[in-house]
């Protein structure tokens, strides 16, 4: 079946370090793919997605390229914040209405 | 953009006793929705997917009496926990899907004293 597996954490990074969490996925078919953002104690909100290939999606600085041939989707951000101490899932969906797989999550904290 | 409301966000119950929570979409119609359980520092596991007017399909492992889902209508999916162990702790969260699309629900914290 379909799977997920994304870098494990925590990560922890000093303020404007440049950030990268490796996701990497299995699917028979063509998923989208996502990640979402969970603050302590909070639900997830999506934070960016790509639906096909070489396809970027991008949010809050935050950026990620579906890559086909590495089966790839890994997260990017250029100057990471405090305030971007959270967990994030990488997650795809072969279908809209499907449920979603989701990644191990990795937790990243940001220290000033 | 859609937005999806559980209530409650968090409660707390005795063991033995049930516990019903809501999942509803509020400004679209919501053809399929999802609960998801989450264990603390863990990922988001499928419990099992509502269709409006029909029975819910649940994941290998779940116990379908004891985690009694309904979808009466297409705003509207709840989930009621029945004999509430202390192991049926956890993060609860429902997604709601219109076509292409899915959104989540804060989450509702369970506790089972």
């Amino acid at each position: 079946g379909d799977s997920v597996t994304q870098m494990e954490g925590p990560v922890t990074l000093s303020e404007e370090a440049f950030l990268t969490i490796n996701c990497t996925y299995t699917a028979t078919g063509y998923p989208s793919l996502f990640w979402y953002v969970q603050y302590p104690g909070e639900g997830l909100q999506l934070l960016l997605k790509a639906t096909k290939a070489d396809d970027k999606g991008s949010n809050k600085g935050f950026e990620a390229t579906y890559r086909k041939e590495t089966t790839s989707f890994h997260l990017e951000k250029g100057s990471v914040q405090v305030s971007d101490s959270a967990v994030y899932f990488c997650a795809l969906s072969d279908q809209g209405n499907t449920p979603l797989v989701f990644g191990k999550g990795t937790r990243l904290s940001v220290i000033a | 953009g859609a937005v999806v409301s559980q209530h409650p966000s968090w409660v707390i119950c005795k063991s033995g006793t049930s516990v019903k929570i809501e999942c509803r979409s509020l400004d679209f119609q919501a053809t399929t929705m999802f609960w998801y359980r989450q264990f603390p520092k863990q990922s988001l596991m499928l419990m099992a997917t509502s269709n409006e007017g029909s029975k819910a399909t649940y994941e290998q492992g779940v116990e379908k009496d004891k985690f009694l889902i309904n979808h009466a209508s297409l705003t509207l999916s709840t989930l009621t926990v029945t004999s509430a162990h202390p192991e049926d702790s956890s993060f609860y969260i429902c997604s709601a899907s219109p076509p292409n699309e899915q959104y989540f629900g804060p989450g509702t914290r369970l506790t089972v004293t």
